[in-house]
């Protein structure tokens, strides 16, 4: 079945350093790919996404870059704040928003002040 | 909008006891789908639908089940409650029309099952 792999499970880094989480997914079929952003005892918030006709997308300090010929894509933060602090999750879908999206196991990420 | 809800909040069954976890959303999404959420495990998908009457199961459907009587509601129904099925619950919707994609969650049901 369907699968998406993500790493590092934790992550920790000095405030204003980059943060790089990465995922591998197996359906090639999968043309969308949010990445949610989880506080402590908070549901899960998108903070942005990519769909398979677009390479690389940025938002402020965010951005997304997407490879489909290695099955491979990436979430960069840079100038990392404390409140950057929590749970990131990857995601793939064949469709867009909730079409059967299958979640990365999530990468805890701290920045440290 | 009062977007996506979820009742209830917290719930404590005992094994082989039988609930319904309820959600609902305002905003006429055409998706809604279930997840469990357990430490280290990330989001599993339990069932989702695509449209009122339209449902699937996901990647752990098994002791669950869900119907989609209408575009609002989406209820999670637990047949015999296991201890396994501890975890947090989190409902959401989706709809893609007009380019919109993203997934609104719900504020999750944290279940325990002794």
């Amino acid at each position: 079945g369907e699968n998406v792999e993500q790493h590092p499970s934790t992550l920790s880094v000095q405030e204003g350093d980059s943060a790089v989480i990465k995922c591998t997914y197996s359906d090639s079929a999968s043309n969308y790919f949010p990445w949610y952003k989880q506080e402590l005892g908070k549901r899960p918030q998108l903070i942005i996404d990519i769909r398979s006709n677009v390479g690389e997308k940025k938002d402020q300090r965010i951005a997304v870059t997407l490879n489909k010929t290695a099955k491979h894509f990436s979430l960069h933060i840079t100038e990392t704040q404390p409140e950057d602090s929590a749970v990131y999750f990857c995601a793939a879908s064949r469709g867009g928003g909730g079409f059967k999206t299958i979640f990365g196991a999530g990468t805890r990420l701290f920045v440290k002040a | 909008n009062a977007g996506v809800t979820q009742t209830p909040k917290f719930q404590v069954l005992k094994t082989g006891q039988s609930m319904t976890l309820q959600c609902a959303q305002d905003m006429n999404h055409e998706y809604m789908s279930w997840y469990r959420q357990d430490p280290g495990m990330g989001l599993r998908l339990i069932h989702y639908s695509v449209g009122a009457g339209i449902t699937d199961q996901g990647e752990v459907p098994n002791g669950y089940n869900v119907s989609r009587s209408t575009t609002e509601d989406f209820p999670l129904r637990l047949l015999s409650a296991a201890p396994s099925q501890t975890s947090v619950y989190f409902c959401a919707s989706s709809d893609e029309r007009g380019g919109r994609d993203t997934q609104y969650f719900g504020p999750g049901t944290r279940l325990t099952v002794l």
